[in-house]
């Protein structure tokens, strides 16, 4: 029982252009996402996170958008660098009460 | 400022072993999380600890334990290995429990543990 699916296991860009990595929830209950980034040999960390009282957080060249009608998160990266090419992870919480929940990664990879 | 670290980096045990993971929580922080990841997985929780008491537990077998120290620092211990064990075991810190719910995990490089 899936509850955080990055249903893309990769996404290729060129540099410059946007990437667009996405990411479906199924319990009602999370109401704090996040995304993280992971590269090869290092643990994740954190990128930039939404409440659902919001639909949109930016910071800098990233921004996340959350549908809560449609259960579903989106993180642009824009213009994409080389040094974007990582493994990024969704995660969700029903904040304060319970610890994230990861989905299984996205390896973006910004093509120079 | 020390971040968290973890050690060993790279280890490999045969079925049935026992192996012990440690952690060193980044300054500051009071609470342990461990994480596993199998290849081609995301991080799944393990269990959480916070003033040396195991707080929230994910679905995991009594074959995992852990422990904390005074000092905040952490140990997972994993008995009676299996070849589905074999992953990236992570260590995150936060301040506080709902820190870990927050989005304010750091975490460490991870433990490569391959069983054999």
């Amino acid at each position: 029982d899936q509850q955080v699916k990055q249903n893309s296991p990769s996404l290729s860009v060129q540099e410059g252009r946007i990437s667009i990595l996405n990411c479906d929830y199924t319990n009602s209950m999370f109401d704090y996402f996040l995304w993280y980034k992971k590269y090869p040999a290092e643990g994740p960390t954190f990128l930039i996170s939404i409440s659902s009282i919001k639909d949109k957080n930016e910071d800098g060249r990233f921004t996340v958008f959350l549908n809560k009608s449609a259960k579903h998160l989106s993180l642009h990266i824009v213009p994409s660098q080389p040094g974007d090419s990582a493994v990024y992870f969704c995660a969700a919480s029903d904040r304060g009460n319970t610890p994230l929940v990861f989905g299984k990664g996205t390896r973006l990879s910004v093509i120079a | 400022d020390a971040g968290v670290t973890q050690s060993p980096t790279h280890l490999i045990k045969t079925r049935g072993q026992q192996v012990t993971l440690r952690c060193s929580p980044k300054s500051g922080h009071d609470t342990v999380s461990w994480y596993q990841q199998a290849l081609g997985q995301g991080p799944q929780f393990i269990f959480q600890y916070y003033e040396e008491e195991e707080r929230q537990r994910g679905n995991f077998p009594d074959r995992f334990s852990g422990h904390q120290f005074p000092n905040y620092s952490s140990e997972l211990n994993v008995n009676a290995l299996l070849l589905g064990d074999s992953a990236l075991y992570l260590c995150a810190s936060s301040l506080g429990l709902a820190g870990g719910s927050t989005g304010e995990l750091f975490f460490g490089e991870g433990s490569r543990l391959t069983v054999l």
